[in-house]
């Protein structure tokens, strides 16, 4: 059964701090894997995809790796700003016709 | 639609009454998943749709869930006899299959049982 690991649960950082989060799953042999942001109180919010065969995806001042032999995400905050605080989730697709396993999550707060 | 629309946004309801939950999701979308979020927690899935048929039921946490799919569009989460631990917002995700598979979620339903 796959599952999904986040380190650390939570972390607080001055503004302009570059940040990794980071996400492990039990099983490697997964199909895709999502990060999202959830502010509070409200849905998720789709960040970055990695497919399967891709190493890392970017998205403005937000990058992420995926290492699949070892299980293995990264999400690379730059420049951290106090709109960044919000919780960040980790999600895998198993295979392609199931659903999201998902983390715990990482709460980020961004100190101005 | 733009995105995964969910209504209603937020919902009160007594103990013991049913609640259905409603879940338009984005045009096209093959897939659709509910979740459920308790305060302060991870998300823990629900339910799973590939078209109209549900392959995966396996997170309903008891016979008082149940949810269907028609059109292979909307779909709806029922609680029956609602209970105080049923208490959590409730979310919903669509996404294309095959290599593009990236789920999208709505805003959610706030349910909170008094």
């Amino acid at each position: 059964k796959q599952e999904v690991t986040q380190i650390p649960a939570a972390l607080s950082v001055p503004e302009g701090e570059n940040l990794v989060l980071n996400c492990s799953f039990t099983d490697s042999a997964i199909y895709n894997l999502q990060w999202f942001r959830q502010d509070p109180g409200k849905g998720l919010t789709s960040l970055l995809l990695i497919q399967s065969s891709q190493r890392e995806q970017t998205s403005g001042r937000l990058n992420a790796s995926l290492d699949k032999s070892s299980g293995r995400s990264t999400l690379y905050i730059a420049a951290s700003q106090p709109g960044d605080s919000a919780t960040y989730l980790c999600a895998v697709f198993p295979s392609g016709n199931t659903p999201l396993v998902f983390g715990k999550g990482t709460r980020l707060s961004v100190i101005a | 639609g733009a995105g995964v629309s969910q209504s209603p946004s937020n919902k009160v309801t007594e103990k013991g009454k049913d609640v259905e939950l409603r879940c338009d999701p984005i045009s096209g979308h093959t897939a659709l998943y509910w979740y459920r979020q308790r305060l302060g927690q991870g998300l823990e899935f629900l339910i799973y749709f590939q078209g109209n048929s549900a392959p995966d039921k396996s997170g309903l946490p008891s016979d008082r869930f149940s949810a269907e799919r028609t059109g292979e569009s909307v779909s709806t989460l029922t609680i029956q006899r609602t209970q105080q631990e049923d208490s959590a917002v409730y979310l919903c995700a669509s996404s294309l299959v095959g290599t593009a598979l990236e789920a999208f979620f709505g805003q959610g339903t706030r349910l909170t049982v008094v």
